[in-house]
Order: C-alpha cells, then sequence, then structure tokens
C-alpha cells in the first residue's frame, strides 16, 4: 500500500525549462511534507520542505505549492540545469507522539538536457 | 559529505547467509534510522532507534534485526538471506527523535544476494 503517490516515475526537461513533480497523499494525518534528492551513489539529502498551513514555499529555483483540500503537493524546479538531475522523493510525515514516521514516494529519476 | 558513515559500501553474499550492515550517526545525533531501496519499492522505513531505545517499526522482516549501541552507532542484521533482499540500505540519522527535523543519510550499503 503506497501512502505517498508519486509522479511521474522519470522526467526529461530541457535546460532553462521548469521541472515539475506532483505527489498525492490520503493519510490526513500527514503533517510535514519534505523533498529529498539524491544523486548517484550518495544517500538522499533535504531539498525543501512545507508544513501544511501554508500553501507554497519558495527557496531559490525550487518551489513546492501544497493543496491540502487535495491533498497534493508538488515541486516546481525554475530555469532546470543539469545540475538539477538527480532523482527526487517526495516524502509525508505522520507525528505519533514523538515516534514519526517518514514515508517516501516511489521517486522522480529527473534529467535535464541541454 | 553528511558525516553518516556505513560499512561496508557493497557486499555480496550467498542465499542463506548472514550478513551485518553498520552505521555510525552524524556527531550528537541520537536518532538513527535504517531504509531499504530497491528498484520497484523506493525507500522502505525498516526501524528507528533514539539514544539506544526502539522507538518505531516499519515494514522489517522478522529475518532482520537492529540495535542502537551506547556509543550511538548502529548495526542491521540481515539473516537467511533471499534473492529479494539484494538492495541499498541507508543509514540516517538526526538529532531529534521525530523525523520533523532533517534526516542526514548515508552513502549506503548495497548488498547482492546470489
Amino acid at each position: 500500500q503506497q501512502q505517498v503517490k508519486q509522479s511521474p516515475q522519470s522526467l526529461i526537461v530541457q535546460k532553462g525549462g521548469i521541472s515539475i513533480i506532483n505527489c498525492a497523499y490520503e493519510n490526513t494525518a500527514f503533517d510535514y511534507f519534505p523533498w529529498y534528492q539524491q544523486f548517484p551513489g550518495k544517500g538522499p539529502a533535504l531539498l525543501i520542505a512545507i508544513r501544511p498551513d501554508v500553501s507554497e514555499k519558495k527557496e531559490g529555483r525550487f518551489t513546492i505549492s501544497f493543496n491540502k483540500s487535495a491533498k497534493q503537493f508538488s515541486l516546481h524546479i525554475m530555469d532546470s540545469q543539469p545540475g538539477d538531475s538527480a532523482t527526487y522523493f517526495c516524502a509525508a510525515v505522520e507525528s505519533n507522539f514523538g515516534n514519526e514516521k517518514l514515508t517516501f514516494g516511489t521517486g522522480t529519476r529527473l534529467t535535464i538536457i541541454p | 559529505d553528511s558525516g553518516v558513515t556505513q560499512t561496508p559500501k557493497h557486499l555480496i553474499t550467498a542465499t542463506g547467509q548472514r550478513v551485518t550492515l553498520r552505521c555510525s550517526p552524524r556527531s550528537g545525533d541520537l536518532s538513527v534510522y535504517w531504509y531499504q531501496q530497491s528498484l520497484d519499492q523506493g525507500l522502505q522505513f525498516l526501524i528507528h532507534y533514539y539514544n539506544g531505545e526502539e522507538r518505531a517499526k516499519g515494514n522489517i522482516l522478522e529475518r532482520f534485526s537492529a540495535q542502537q549501541f551506547p556509543d550511538l552507532h548502529s548495526e542491521l542484521n540481515l539473516s537467511s538471506l533471499e534473492l529479494g533482499d539484494s538492495a541499498l540500505y541507508f543509514c540516517a540519522s538526526s538529532v531529534t527523535s521525530g523525523v520533523a527535523g532533517e534526516l542526514f543519510f548515508g552513502e549506503g550499503s548495497r548488498l547482492t544476494v546470489l
């Protein structure tokens, strides 16, 4: 049972374009939504995160859009660069009296072409 | 460099065998998490330890066990190995007992079961 559904599985974007990755969830107890970036041969690293009380968070070229009613959130990468080529994971956290559990989406392999 | 050290980086073994994966968290981090990453399943949460105490269990098989030692390093023991156990095993650490903060991942241990 995949609690966080991520799409697309892979994405090819031209340099300078906008990369968009979408995630959806069912569990309304999720209360924190981070995105992780993973380069080949490395572990995932936190990229940006959002709480459900805001609809958008921007950090440089990376923006998270959050739609609480639709239970969807997405990552937008503006002016995509070849160095952004990586696998991106959305995730969701359910706080449970200090025993939070982090659930990852299945990942999106992003390739930025010149 | 995340500061999380995992050994070994690569491990090849046969079905039915037992292996131990080791993780040293970042200095000062009390929480250690183990994740399994396979091509078709993404990042699957296995288990979480905080300051030597088990805090949460995910999809961890009974053939697998883990512990966190007084010096805070952790070991993941995989026994009666099957072909399907071949995967990347990641360790992550954080300062707190919850994941609402940032998780710092190691570079993983790649296990191949032949």
